[in-house]
């Protein structure tokens, strides 16, 4: 099947800090790719929809300018988390697919804990 | 609006034991993608099955199988001859345009 990887795949920071995770597919071009959020003991909420070379759509309830969304090329999608707080604590995963009905492909995740 | 509910939260059964899954879905759409992750400890979710809505053939994979019936809206997931591997949280999900994944069972398989 079609890989996707992460990194960090798990990130410790400070308070006010910004961290950014990068989200690849490693042997397919992915025309559209998905961050999502997991709490612990909880399913997958999604954050945002992105496809290269345009602006995320965000979901209702995530600001845009805390997470910000970059989908520079088929095989690449940057999530920042700016100014972290503690509740910014989560597991977060990325997915990729290519084509409009096609499988999405998750990534490992990314575990940040904010301090 | 489309909405996947796995009733089950948490299933134990003990290694050898066959287990089912249970997977309900709501959607108005006709032509829809049906899908089962599975998430073991270490977080990644693993694509297990796809199945569109026109193809209501029961599928075998393994020890793995699925039973998809429209008339009930359902997609169950059935493990045969369980293993302690096969400890994780499973995932169905309803996509139409958008992934909407179910609440999960968490399956715990004891040796």
């Amino acid at each position: 099947g079609a890989v996707v990887s992460q990194h960090p795949s798990r990130v410790i920071c400070k308070s006010g800090t910004s961290v950014k995770i990068e989200c690849r597919s490693l042997d397919f071009q992915a025309t559209t790719m998905f961050w999502y959020r997991q709490f612990p003991k909880q399913s997958l909420m999604l954050m945002a929809t992105s496809n290269e070379g345009s602006k995320a759509t965000y979901e209702q309830g995530v600001e845009k300018d805390k997470f910000l969304i970059n989908h520079a090329s088929l095989t690449l999608s940057t999530l920042t988390v700016t100014s972290a707080h503690p509740e910014d604590s989560s597991f977060y995963i990325c997915s990729a697919r290519n084509g409009f009905q096609e499988t999405q492909y998750f990534g490992p995740g990314t575990r940040l804990l904010v301090l | 609006a489309q909405k996947v509910t796995q009733a089950q939260t948490e299933i134990s059964v003990v290694e050898k034991e066959d287990v089912t899954l249970d997977c309900v879905y709501e959607t108005r759409d006709t032509t829809y993608y049906l899908f089962w992750y599975k998430q073991p400890p270490s977080g990644e979710l693993v694509f297990l099955i796809r199945r569109n809505s026109f193809d209501e053939q029961n599928e075998i994979s393994g020890r793995y199988s699925w039973n998809f019936q429209k008339s009930t809206s359902s997609f169950n997931f059935t493990i045969t001859a369980s293993q302690v591997v096969d400890s994780a949280v499973y995932f169905c999900a309803l996509s139409e345009i958008m992934l909407t994944f179910g609440g999960g069972t968490r399956l715990m398989v004891k040796p």
